[in-house]
């Protein structure tokens, strides 16, 4: 069956980095996202990985997969203030663009 | 980029009353779309998924009667939500799927309140 997790809350200092994490149970995913959401607003792609490879970095981004163990994680370097949101992983499975996306985790940038 | 508008961004109904929500792809041709529904600080659920020309597929324990979802082109989707309840007050989030597979764009969501 498909089940996301995610941990809810994480706070972190400006500067420093951001790590969120997230678990999957459905090995047959094909690609994994990250997406951002800001209060009221539609979702923002962010990055996204193919499920054969390990690692994915896009400027402060950085993407890391673990198909073993079906854990997948967001690094943001030099969190900003404006990096504060609630960050959403998802998967893909089979052919079509059906996501479930995880539980969400609000991240909070402190000055 | 590729752009999804859902619109209204926000509406309030009274108790009874039936709300339509556009979703528009405005520079590609959707396929698909899907609709999410989003209660405050959890995450999205996949209410259906609207086929261009098609009926839509809902999910498990989705009313269909009470969701009615046409999507007559390639770029237009609407949800309407009928006889609308307080319980119905949530956030709805459209999004658009083109041709490619990374192609899947969302919309910036509509605020349901019914009172």
């Amino acid at each position: 069956g498909e089940d996301v997790e995610q941990s809810l809350f994480l706070s972190v200092r400006e500067g420093d980095s951001s790590v969120i994490n997230c678990t999957y149970t459905d090995s047959s995913s094909t690609y994994l996202y990250w997406y951002k959401q800001e209060p009221g607003a539609g979702l923002q792609l962010l990055t996204y990985i193919f499920s054969n490879m390990d690692m994915k970095q896009d400027q402060r981004l950085t993407v890391l997969l673990n198909k073993k163990d079906k854990h997948l994680s967001l690094r943001i370097a030099d969190t900003q203030t404006g990096d504060s949101a609630i960050y959403f992983c998802a998967e893909k499975t089979g052919g079509g663009n059906k996501l479930t996306f995880g539980t969400g985790t609000q991240l909070k940038v402190e000055l | 980029g590729a752009v999804v508008s859902q619109h209204p961004s926000w509406v309030i109904c009274k108790s009874g009353t039936s709300v339509k929500i556009e979703c528009r792809s405005l520079d590609f041709q959707a396929t698909t779309m899907f609709w999410y529904r989003q209660f405050p600080k959890q995450s999205l659920m996949l209410m259906a998924t609207s086929n261009e020309g098609s009926k839509a597929t809902y999910e498990q324990g989705v009313e269909k009667d009470k969701f009615l979802i046409n999507h007559a082109s390639l770029t237009l989707s609407t949800l309407t939500v009928t006889s609308a309840h307080p319980e119905d007050s949530s956030f709805y989030i459209c999004s658009a799927s083109g041709n490619g597979v990374q192609s899947l764009h969302f919309g910036n969501g509509t605020r349901l309140t019914v009172t």
